[in-house]
C-alpha cells in the first residue's frame, strides 16, 4: 500500500494523558498536513510541513499541541496533557507541490482519539 | 466563523438522475476550490476542483460550477450512481491550507 499511513487508527486514553499519533506520507511527498475533523463537521487545518520545516500553524493548535517531522519523512503529533474536547479524527495529508498553490491532498484513514 | 458553508447535511437522489450539492463562501480572497469525497472510515478523496479564474470544469459524470458574483459552487453528478453514495465535503484554499464545509451526505437510491 503506497498512500498515507496512519497509526494508531483509534487511541482512547484518560483525561492528562499524553497522546502520539504517527503519519507516514506517500514517500516522495514534500509536504504533509494535519487535519483535525469532529463529529458532524469539515476537516480544520492544524499545521502543515514542507519538508522537515514546520512553515503554518493553526490557532487550532494550542500550546499543548506538538507536530515534528524529522528528515522530512513521517510526522508525529503529540498532544499533552489531554482535555475531552480533543476527542476528534487526526487526519494527515501529504502533497507534491512545488508552488504556492496547495494542491491536490492526499489523506490518511485517521486516527480517532477519545478522551475520557 | 463559517467561511464555507454547505446548508444542506443531506441529500436524497434517484438512481441514473443528476445530483446537485452547493457550497457558499464568504472570503473573496480564495483562489481555488475542491470537492473531496468521504467514505465510511476512509479519509477524504479528492474529486475535483476549479481554479478562481475559471466557472465551470468537467470531469467525467463530475461537473463544478463558479460563481464568484455570488460566492457560491457546485458540483454536479450526472448519472448518480449507488458508490456515489458517500459525505461530500467542498473545501476552498486560502495559501497553504484548505478550508473546508461542514459536508453534505449524498444517498443514491436505486
Amino acid at each position: 500500500d503506497t498512500g498515507v499511513s496512519q497509526n494508531p487508527r483509534h487511541k482512547i486514553t484518560k483525561r492528562g494523558q499524553n497522546v502520539t499519533f504517527r503519519c507516514d506520507p506517500i514517500s516522495e511527498h514534500n509536504r504533509l498536513y494535519w487535519y483535525r475533523q469532529t463529529l458532524g463537521q469539515g476537516p480544520e487545518f492544524l499545521t502543515y510541513f514542507q519538508n522537515e520545516a514546520q512553515l503554518e500553524k493553526s490557532r487550532l493548535l494550542s500550546d499543548r499541541f506538538s507536530a515534528e517531522r524529522p528528515k522530512g519523512s513521517f510526522s508525529t503529533l503529540e498532544i499533552q496533557r489531554t482535555e475531552q474536547g480533543d476527542s476528534a479524527m487526526y487526519l494527515c495529508a501529504s502533497s507534491l507541490t512545488t508552488g504556492g498553490f496547495v494542491g491536490e491532498l492526499f489523506f490518511g484513514e485517521g486516527s480517532r482519539l477519545t478522551v475520557l | 466563523d463559517q467561511q464555507v458553508k454547505q446548508n444542506s447535511p443531506s441529500l436524497s437522489v434517484q438512481e441514473g438522475r443528476i445530483s446537485i450539492l452547493n457550497c457558499d463562501y464568504t472570503n473573496s480572497m480564495f483562489d481555488y476550490f475542491l470537492w473531496y469525497k468521504k467514505y465510511p472510515a476512509e479519509g477524504p478523496t479528492f474529486l475535483i476542483s476549479i481554479s478562481s479564474i475559471k466557472d465551470k470544469n468537467e470531469d467525467g459524470r463530475f461537473t463544478v460550477f463558479l460563481n464568484k458574483s455570488a460566492k457560491h459552487l457546485s458540483l454536479h453528478i450526472v448519472p448518480s450512481q449507488p458508490g456515489d453514495s458517500a459525505v461530500y465535503f467542498c473545501a476552498a484554499s486560502e495559501g497553504q491550507k484548505l478550508v473546508f464545509g461542514q459536508g453534505t451526505r449524498l444517498t443514491i437510491n436505486p
